[in-house]
């Protein structure tokens, strides 16, 4: 059964940062590009940043760029979203999604909360 | 950055009866190689969202044969041929084809 499951949420001041993780489980990771999207409270959905097999190429929305950076782990199953200087807009559900050749993006992790207040 | 302009974005429905929802990209979702990226998902009220139907219109494993897609190039339609209870929350189109991956404002579907 294949299982995203996303970790390091919380609640954190303006300019300051946030790591988070998602374990998977249940297929062969390394096959897989991933996907990171987020939901702010009450909204739609925003695509945030992909990241391929081999950790190359590596895309992100624009409202990220230059703040956030995608990485893997392919030895442990790892999807990592380093999150800096963090705004209040970034406030928001962050979903970890792989995304398959065959069926698209297939899978999504049930979320982790990331608040941005002082 | 293409854009997805979904409609309605609120569809009150009757139970047993069809519902469809429209997408429309400002672009061609056409890939340079010839698949067509786009994906319907649905989520449910304190839930995440999950896929329904991939590359215009397959469904995904587990997803029943009520829902169906369609569309080509710029247009796109996701048919639920009698809607029951379950199929209550927000539908989203989404493409992708190109980056920034974008995806629709999301279709509320209500039970009247």
């Amino acid at each position: 059964e294949v299982q995203l499951v996303e970790s390091g949420g919380g609640l954190v001041q303006p300019g300051g940062s946030l790591r988070l993780s998602c374990a998977t489980s249940g297929f062969i990771f390394s096959s897989y590009d991933m996907n990171w999207f987020r939901q702010a409270p009450g909204k739609g959905l925003e695509w945030v940043s992909y990241i391929a097999t081999r950790s190359s190429p590596i895309s992100y929305a624009d409202s990220v760029k230059g703040r956030f950076i995608v990485t893997r782990d392919n030895a442990k199953n790892l999807l990592f979203l380093q999150m800096n200087s963090l705004r209040d807009e970034d406030t928001a559900v962050y979903y970890c999604v792989r995304d398959s050749e065959i069926t698209d993006f297939d899978y999504w992790g049930h979320g982790a909360l990331v608040t941005v207040s002082s | 950055d293409i854009v997805m302009t979904q409609t309605p974005l609120s569809s009150p429905v009757t139970l047993g009866q069809p519902a469809s929802i429209s997408c429309r990209s400002t672009q061609s979702l056409v890939h340079n190689d010839g698949n067509t990226y786009l994906s319907w998902l649905h989520q449910r009220p304190g839930q995440p969202p999950r896929l329904l139907i991939y590359k215009i219109s397959n469904r995904f494993s587990g997803v029943p044969d009520r829902f169906s897609g369609s569309g080509a190039g710029t247009y796109f339609t996701l048919t639920i041929s009698r809607v029951e209870a379950e199929d209550i929350g927000v539908y989203y189109c989404m493409q992708g084809t190109q980056f920034p991956y974008t995806v629709g404002q999301g279709t509320k579907l209500e039970i009247k």
